[in-house]
């Protein structure tokens, strides 16, 4: 089946820093979503995209979809305390999500 | 947006018992799924609930093992039967709102430990 390679797996990070993780797939999918899971809950929305190239912002969150249909990043801004959780990638097509590894961000304060 | 919510929130359970975990959203949706997160790891989608019908299940999973119900538009149940402690995970139950994939919504999940 399809699968997504995300990086990193995780991160280690300063309060203030910027953050950046990516998907990449060998399937083109037609929606990219970023996800964040906080401990003992269920995966939430962050953003969508829906077209290749489009580039959209979530306040200090920006994501891409990639140009090839193939790729997606994420990039934090600014990290603060609140940011730490599990971000996952999720590429659709049809009538599934397929879900990347995740990645695992700790910030230091 | 929606609100759904699973019980029990986790539990403990010996090795050859079942389990049925409930999820309930709080309004009308389109679709209906069951994912499964190990620990530390991705959601691996198990089956989509159907209304009325068999769920749609996803390779590797069956009915035996992981029979779902969908009675109506707001509420179904996984079973994990004949358990083993591979079975120990999170059981997610997801809801889609609309047709789109930004209209997608999980639970808190279930945390099962299989002793």
């Amino acid at each position: 089946g399809q699968q997504l390679n995300q990086s990193p797996q995780s991160m280690f990070i300063q309060e203030g820093e910027d953050v950046s993780m990516n998907c990449t797939s060998s399937s083109i999918f037609n929606t990219w979503l970023w996800y964040k899971q906080d401990p003992g809950e269920g995966p939430v929305l962050l953003i969508a995209l829906y077209k290749a190239g489009e580039l959209t912002s979530n306040g200090r969150l920006t994501a891409q979809f990639g140009i090839t249909r193939k790729d997606s990043f994420l990039n934090i801004s600014a990290s603060i305390p609140s940011d730490v959780g599990i971000y996952f990638c999720a590429g659709g097509g049809g009538s599934r999500l397929t879900f990347g590894e995740g990645t695992q961000l700790t910030v230091n304060p | 947006s929606a609100v759904i919510s699973q019980k029990p929130s986790r539990d403990i359970c010996q090795r050859g018992t079942s389990l049925t975990i409930q999820c309930q959203v709080d309004s009308q949706v389109t679709m209906m799924f069951w994912y499964r997160q190990q620990p530390g790891q991705s959601l691996t989608l198990i089956a989509t609930a159907n209304q009325g019908s068999e769920a749609t299940y996803e390779s590797g999973f069956v009915i035996d093992k992981f029979p779902i119900s969908r009675p109506n538009l707001t509420f179904s149940t996984l079973t994990v039967s004949n358990m083993s402690p591979e079975d120990s995970s999170i059981y997610l139950c997801s809801a889609l709102t609309g047709l789109s994939y930004n209209e997608q919504f999980f639970g808190p999940g279930t945390r099962l430990t299989v002793l």
